[in-house]
C-alpha cells in the first residue's frame, strides 16, 4: 500500500493567516491526489482533485499543488469556517489510501 | 442534487455480519460512477473499504477482502456492504460515497453520506 504522510499533524493559526499543509506519498501517485475537509460529526467534503483542480463551489482561497510524491494544500487567508481536519487521499493505486489528517485549530 | 444515506443496525455482536445499505437519490446508480464504502474509527483517520462499478466490478481493500461483499440493487437505487466476522476493531463510522471517474479505474469521492456509527459489542 502507498503510505500517505501529512505534516504537520496539528496546525495553530489565526484568521487571515496563510496556511500550508504537506502530504507526502511513499511512492509516486502522479497527480492522482485529492484533498478533503472534515468538520466534527460530518462527512468529509471534497476540496481539490487531481492535485490542483478546485471542486465546484469550493472557495478560491483553497489551492493545491504538487505531483509525484509531494503535495501541498494552501489556504490563502484562513476564515473561521476553515477550522477543521484536512485529509489527503491518493487514488492512483489500489488500495486508495488517506493521510492521517491535519487538524487546523484556532491560535 | 445527489444525496446518499446510510442505514442499518448501530450495534452488531462480535463474530456476526455487519450489513449496511446506502440509498442514493438524485442520480441513477446504474448510469455510471463508482460507489464506495469508507470507514472511520472513533477519533481516527479514514480507511477505504471497497467500491463497486455498474453492478459488474467490485474492488476491495486487501486488508478486508476476505470479509467484505459489496453489491448493488438497481431497482431500489441502493448499494450494500456486508462485513463478516466482525470484532471490536470494526467499530467505526461507516460512510458511503460516490466515486467520480477520472480514467477507467481511477476515481475520487465527490458526494458522501452523513455516516452511520456501527459499534461491535456483545
Amino acid at each position: 500500500d502507498i503510505q500517505m504522510t501529512q505534516s504537520p499533524s496539528t496546525l495553530s493559526a489565526s484568521v487571515g493567516d496563510r496556511v500550508t499543509i504537506t502530504c507526502r506519498a511513499s511512492q509516486s501517485t502522479s497527480s492522482w491526489l485529492a484533498w478533503y475537509q472534515q468538520k466534527p460529526g460530518k462527512a468529509p467534503k471534497l476540496l481539490i482533485y487531481r492535485a490542483s483542480s478546485l471542486e465546484s463551489g469550493v472557495p478560491s482561497r483553497f489551492s493545491g499543488s504538487g505531483s509525484g510524491t509531494e503535495f501541498t494544500l494552501t489556504i490563502s487567508s484562513l476564515q473561521p469556517d476553515d477550522f477543521a481536519i484536512y485529509y489527503c487521499q491518493q487514488y492512483n493505486n489500489y488500495p486508495q489510501t488517506f493521510g492521517q489528517g491535519t487538524k487546523v485549530e484556532i491560535k | 442534487q445527489v444525496q446518499l444515506q446510510e442505514s442499518g443496525p448501530g450495534l452488531v455482536k462480535p463474530s456476526e455480519t455487519l450489513s449496511l445499505t446506502c440509498t442514493v437519490s438524485g442520480y441513477s446508480i446504474s448510469s455510471g460512477y463508482f460507489w464506495g464504502w469508507i470507514r472511520q474509527p472513533p477519533g481516527k483517520g479514514l480507511e477505504w473499504i471497497g467500491s463497486i462499478y455498474r453492478s459488474e466490478s467490485t474492488y476491495y481493500n486487501p486488508s478486508l477482502k476476505s470479509r467484505v461483499t459489496i453489491s448493488v440493487d438497481t431497482s431500489k437505487n441502493h448499494f450494500s456492504l456486508n462485513l463478516s466476522s466482525v470484532t471490536a476493531a470494526d467499530t467505526a463510522v461507516y460512510y458511503c460515497a460516490r466515486g467520480r471517474v477520472t480514467t477507467v479505474t481511477l476515481y475520487y469521492f465527490d458526494y458522501w453520506g452523513q455516516g452511520t456509527l456501527v459499534t461491535v459489542s456483545p
